[in-house]
């Protein structure tokens, strides 16, 4: 079964505007990454959080990791056409090999 | 340093068919995972290949298959195609293998492979 699942599954919004996708999972993780997908090309790493760390930034990408409710957020601000892709959380789960969720196709609006 | 390279990029295949499908990691990478994605599965892990040698396998049909150089480029290869196997097959590098990843390794992925079966 699929370890994590992206909420909502399907996002619309206008340039300018921020963005946060959620995903949560089920076991105990090594770490939790944030993959880009333009269009049915290849994943584009994001970026990478810990299980011991809570927060992490990377430029306009803000990622947050409450591993208590195992639930992860990404975070992106001031968003522009070209954040127009889908976008998947990857578990990393000690030893097995990365398990995906079903991916947020977010669409921003000129 | 190049990225993952996968060939080809676009393949049509008919029923009954057979496919192979190349990767090239990242130099100095010796592990190489594939995935599935189809829009009904979503991305599905197929297997990983370290040091020649398959580390874990997803839960495929044994049509799936898949070797690794001692260059560490790897192969997957597709019997008997049916038309479920239509999908982006994704490649994906790393330094080390799974059981080995530390907290900050990760995985880079290359432009996929576009399998139409027909």
């Amino acid at each position: 079964s699929q370890q994590g699942e992206e909420d909502p599954q399907a996002l619309s919004i206008q340039e300018g505007e921020n963005a946060t996708m959620n995903c949560s999972y089920k076991t105990s993780i090594n770490n939790l990454q944030w993959y880009r997908q333009n269009s049915g090309r290849g994943l584009v790493h994001l970026i990478l959080i810990r299980s011991n760390e809570r927060e992490k930034h990377s430029g306009r990408l803000r990622v947050t990791l409450d591993t208590s409710k195992k639930s992860s957020s990404l975070l992106i601000t001031a968003s522009r056409a070209a954040d127009t892709a889908s976008y998947f959380c990857a578990t990393d789960n000690y030893g097995q090999n990365f398990v995906f969720g079903p991916g947020t196709r977010l669409s921003v609006l000129p | 340093k190049a990225g993952v390279t996968q060939t080809p990029r676009y393949l049509i295949k008919t029923r009954g068919q057979q496919v192979t499908l190349s990767c090239s990691p990242i130099s100095g990478h010796r592990s190489v995972s594939w995935y599935q994605q189809t829009p009904g599965q979503g991305l599905q892990f197929l297997f990983e290949y370290f040091s020649e040698t398959q580390r874990n396998k997803g839960n495929f049909p044994g049509r799936f298959s898949g070797r690794q150089f001692s260059n560490s480029r790897s192969e997957m290869n597709v019997s008997t195609l049916e038309l479920g196997d239509s999908a982006l097959y994704l490649c994906a590098s790393s330094s080390v293998p799974a059981g080995g990843r530390r907290g900050t390794d990760t995985q880079y992925f290359g432009p996929g492979t576009r399998l139409t079966v027909l």
